[in-house]
């Protein structure tokens, strides 16, 4: 069974930083593409960063490019999202999701996790 | 770059059936998509892929009740004999190499 399982989400104020993980389970965690997204509180949903099977390629949101680091580490079956000079607009519950393909072939996600909350505020 | 519209509200009763429409801006209508629903309080669930042709493809455990269909520029999720689980927002999802994109979600409620 496929899980992805989110931590690191808490009150942070603005300007400050705070490091997002995902721990995968259940698939070939290195075989896959993931992806980072976001809801604010009542609105949709919004991709924030991808990062390609091997770490190799990253694409960001361009709300968030310059502030924010995706990485991974196949030895550990896990996703992480740097999030630095947060702001009050970066509020929202922010999910890790499996990728069924890459980039524009099949670059929907096919699995979430159940998010984590991130509070920016003073 | 590619826009995707959803109507931001539907209804049907009980064990009706539903019909939730994405449409595609003008210049994407050959995209693909992928339908996701998320209930109250809980994370999104993938339902399933939806190609230009009407083909598609479902996740895991996707009751015969969620369908899928294409027109030109829309994309459809026909949901059968509604159940009230079936209460809460649908996705559509398109993506390119550099971006993913979502609509703004369609808020269905079960009468």
């Amino acid at each position: 069974e496929v899980q992805l399982a989110e931590s690191g989400g808490g009150l942070v104020q603005p300007g400050g930083s705070l490091r997002l993980s995902c721990a995968a389970s259940g698939f070939t965690f290195s075989t896959s593409s993931m992806n980072w997204l976001r809801q604010a509180p009542g609105k949709g949903l919004e991709w924030v960063a991808n990062i390609k099977q091997d770490g190799s390629e990253k694409y960001y949101v361009d709300s968030v490019k310059g502030r924010f680091t995706i990485s991974r580490d196949n030895a550990k079956n896990s996703l992480y999202l740097q999030m630095n000079s947060l702001r009050a607009e970066d509020t929202a519950v922010y999910f890790c999701a499996r990728e069924k393909g890459y980039g524009s072939i099949n670059g929907y996600n096919d699995y979430w996790g159940q998010g984590t909350l991130v509070i920016v505020s003073s | 770059q590619v826009v995707l519209t959803q109507s931001p509200s539907a209804s049907a009763s009980l064990g009706a059936s539903v019909k939730l429409t994405c449409t595609l801006s003008s210049g994407h209508s050959t995209y693909a998509i992928a339908w996701h629903q998320q209930q109250p309080e809980k994370g999104p669930r993938y339902l399933m892929k939806l190609n230009s042709d009407g083909s598609h493809m479902k996740g895991d455990g996707i009751p015969d009740r969620f369908s899928g269909s294409s027109s030109g520029a829309e994309r459809y999720l026909t949901i059968s004999s509604l159940q009230s689980e079936d209460e809460g927002d649908y996705y559509c999802q398109t993506w390119v190499t550099d971006n993913r994109v979502f609509g703004g979600g369609t808020k269905l409620t079960v009468l």
